[in-house]
């Protein structure tokens, strides 16, 4: 059974420029959902995508954007970024059904280093 | 705004110690709770969800319980292997998303 898959592993990048990470859900899941981890934070939502919508958005700026795919992955891109965005980027896929709550499971995750 | 704080930050325990770590929670309108085990520079692996007060649910040497306002993980004899950082998150009833605690880092030394 396949479980999250995110590329890439570690990225850096330099102050402005733009990365896109990417991500597979789990067989079966339908609904990818994004998070930030600082070190030593816990996960920060930063946004859903089901159905191909974004359908709730934590509290980031509109340089974080997303896109979910007809097979259900996802990528998520960073514009103009900053030395806070230094950060491990986390996936999770769920089942969407509204109004039931599913467990989350998490990839691996994409280490990005801001310099 | 929903609020998950867990303690204590840092547990240091012998193999076979037990122990117990909260998660202290305000939220509106809870729909689950979440226990994750997370190893370092890895993604958080799925524990538990509880539902409502009273609920317990166990796996290996671990049991999480629920109350309208805090969840215990409780780790019974600990072995080396059982040392990870646990988070905790919260789901609202009208939410999507999961509101994570600080984590508590875990070591068992042999």
């Amino acid at each position: 059974d396949a479980g999250v898959t995110q590329s890439p592993t570690h990225l850096i990048k330099t102050r402005g420029q733009q990365v896109t990470l990417r991500c597979s859900p789990k067989s079966g899941h339908d609904t990818v959902s994004w998070y930030q981890q600082a070190l030593g934070q816990g996960p920060q939502f930063i946004f859903q995508y089901y159905e191909e919508e974004e359908r709730q958005r934590g509290n980031f700026p509109d340089r974080f954007s997303g896109h979910q795919f007809p097979n259900y992955s996802s990528e998520l891109n960073v514009n103009a970024l900053l030395l806070g965005d230094s950060a491990l980027y986390l996936c999770a896929s769920s089942l969407g059904l509204a109004g039931v709550s599913y467990e989350q499971y998490f990839g691996p995750g994409t280490r990005l280093t801001v310099t | 705004e929903d609020q998950v704080t867990q303690s204590p930050e840092a547990l240091r325990l012998q193999e076979g110690e037990s122990s117990s770590l909260n998660c202290s929670y305000t939220v509106s309108g809870l729909r689950g709770l979440f226990w994750y085990r997370q190893d370092p520079g890895k993604g958080p692996e799925f524990l538990f969800t509880l539902y409502s007060a009273g609920e317990e649910k166990e796996k290996e040497r671990l049991k999480a319980t629920l109350t309208k306002k805090e969840s215990f993980l409780h780790i019974t004899a600990p072995k080396p292997e059982d040392s990870a950082t646990y988070l905790c998150a919260v789901q609202r009833g009208s939410d999507y998303k999961l509101s994570f605690g600080a984590g508590t880092t875990v070591t068992v030394r042999a």
